[in-house]
């Protein structure tokens, strides 16, 4: 299948910093992406959803200023987490789909946020 | 919210077929059934998806009933390694921004 990087895997930072983290699609060009966010023990709860070149779809609940998206290229997607606090501290997934729309989502392997 | 209910958690024997069962009663014509799994700390990998009609690839086989209420997902010859929690999704159509909404699958144990 299609290879998705994020990076970092891990990061831990200082509350009140913020952090970013990229989605990478390696072997093809994805339109769309999406964020995830998973609590220990939970399913992947949907933040947003990322679109190359124009704004980002953020789910109901989910405050946009917080948590910023870009999606400047058919490669990249960025998720900038602002003024980070402990809560905050998660799993986050990102997800990424060939330009075509029809086919299966390709997911990243995850970056593990702690915020101390 | 997801469309699709699973059980919490599923033992299988190593060796034996794994048979996982998704009811998606209120799913829409156009509306394509989808399965993920996810290994612990990992992100979920693809396993099989479809419409109408059974699929099978190298790693599973969906068998989706007439009505297209519920599906089954079958690995034929269960390993250790796929311990993992399976995910039933029915993704939402192309045209409303074709999310995977994800429930809460079902934890499969594979035991010796």
């Amino acid at each position: 299948g299609a290879v998705v990087s994020q990076h970092p895997s891990r990061v831990i930072c200082k509350s009140g910093t913020s952090v970013k983290i990229e989605c990478r699609s390696l072997d093809f060009q994805a339109t769309t992406m999406f964020w995830y966010r998973q609590f220990p023990k939970q399913s992947l709860m949907l933040m947003a959803t990322s679109n190359e070149g124009s704004k980002a779809t953020y789910e109901q609940g989910v405050e946009k200023d917080k948590f910023l998206i870009n999606h400047a290229s058919l490669t990249l997607s960025t998720l900038t987490v602002t003024s980070a606090h402990p809560e905050d501290s998660s799993f986050y997934i990102c997800s990424a789909r060939d330009r075509g729309g029809f086919t299966e989502a390709f997911f990243g392997q995850g970056t593990r946020l702690t915020v101390v | 919210d997801a469309k699709t209910t699973q059980p919490t958690s599923m033992d299988c024997a190593e060796g034996r077929a794994a048979n996982l069962p998704c009811n998606h009663s209120t799913i829409s014509g156009n509306e394509y059934v989808y399965w993920y799994r996810q290994i612990h700390s990992q992100g979920p990998q693809y396993i099989i998806h479809g419409l109408k009609n059974n699929e099978t690839n190298e790693m599973a086989s969906l068998i989706i009933t007439e009505d297209r209420k519920s599906s089954t997902l079958i690995l034929p010859h269960a390993t250790l390694r796929d311990t993992a929690v399976y995910y039933c999704i029915v993704r939402v159509p192309q045209n409303q921004g074709g999310k995977l909404i994800f429930g809460q699958g079902t934890e499969l144990s594979v035991k010796p």
